[in-house]
């Protein structure tokens, strides 16, 4: 049984914080997914990773296949990147959800 | 483009009834997927659907059922519901087969079981 785990659950930083998000995952998976979900419940796709990393603006995610490790990274943080962000592992025909950490950044 | 919509937003139900959930997917995808997410959690895959047929499922009893159109918009039908329905449901469409690209979500519908 695939289990994706998260780390921290909760994250409170500083305006301008570089900020890491990790998700590990226990069995091989064919794609990884990052999402942002704001307060309401809407969820936006971020990234999907099966190898190497990928940047887009502030946002940085990276995948670790044989140690089953992916980060997500965001450089100089702002309020509005407060959300909750969850990886989502695609195991062949399964998508599993991690239980998402909740980022709070001060201005 | 409108993106995935979802409707009713909120909807508060008895337990014992059966509730509709609709999904129109993004404009060009063909498959829809739905979610359940619980509060404080993280979502849990219900089923997909492709070409008017389920594909793939998760661990949901059979009081949880779907439908597509052949316009590729879904419905979501719980049956006999309990407290612990009470939940977010989240519809993604994507182009081709589950998060095999990258899947669109609404804003789900906030489902009440009282």
């Amino acid at each position: 049984k695939n289990e994706v785990e998260q780390s921290p659950q909760n994250l409170t930083a500083q305006e301008g914080e570089f900020i890491t998000i990790n998700c590990s995952y226990s069995v091989g998976i064919s794609a990884l997914h990052w999402l942002q979900q704001h307060p309401g419940g809407g969820i936006v796709s971020l990234f999907m990773l099966s190898s190497g990393k990928k940047k887009h603006g502030r946002l940085i995610a990276t995948i670790n296949i044989q140690e089953k490790h992916s980060s997500l990274h965001i450089t100089a943080s702002h309020p509005r990147d407060s959300a909750v962000y969850i990886c989502a592992a695609r195991e062949s025909d399964k998508i599993i959800f991690g239980k998402g950490t909740r980022l709070h950044i001060l201005p | 483009d409108a993106g995935v919509t979802q409707s009713p937003t909120h909807l508060i139900k008895t337990r014992g009834q059966q509730v509709t959930l609709r999904c129109s997917p993004k404009s060009g995808h063909d498959t829809v997927s739905w979610y359940q997410q619980a509060l404080g959690q993280g979502p849990q895959f219900i089923f997909q659907y492709y070409e008017e047929e389920e594909r793939q499922r998760g661990n949901f009893p059979d009081r949880f059922s779907g439908h597509q159109y052949p316009n590729y918009s879904s419905e979501l039908n719980v049956n006999a519901l309990l407290l612990g329905d009470s939940a977010l449901y989240l519809c993604a469409s994507s182009p081709g087969q589950l998060f095999e690209a990258e899947a669109f979500f609404g804003q789900g519908t906030r489902l009440t079981v009282v």
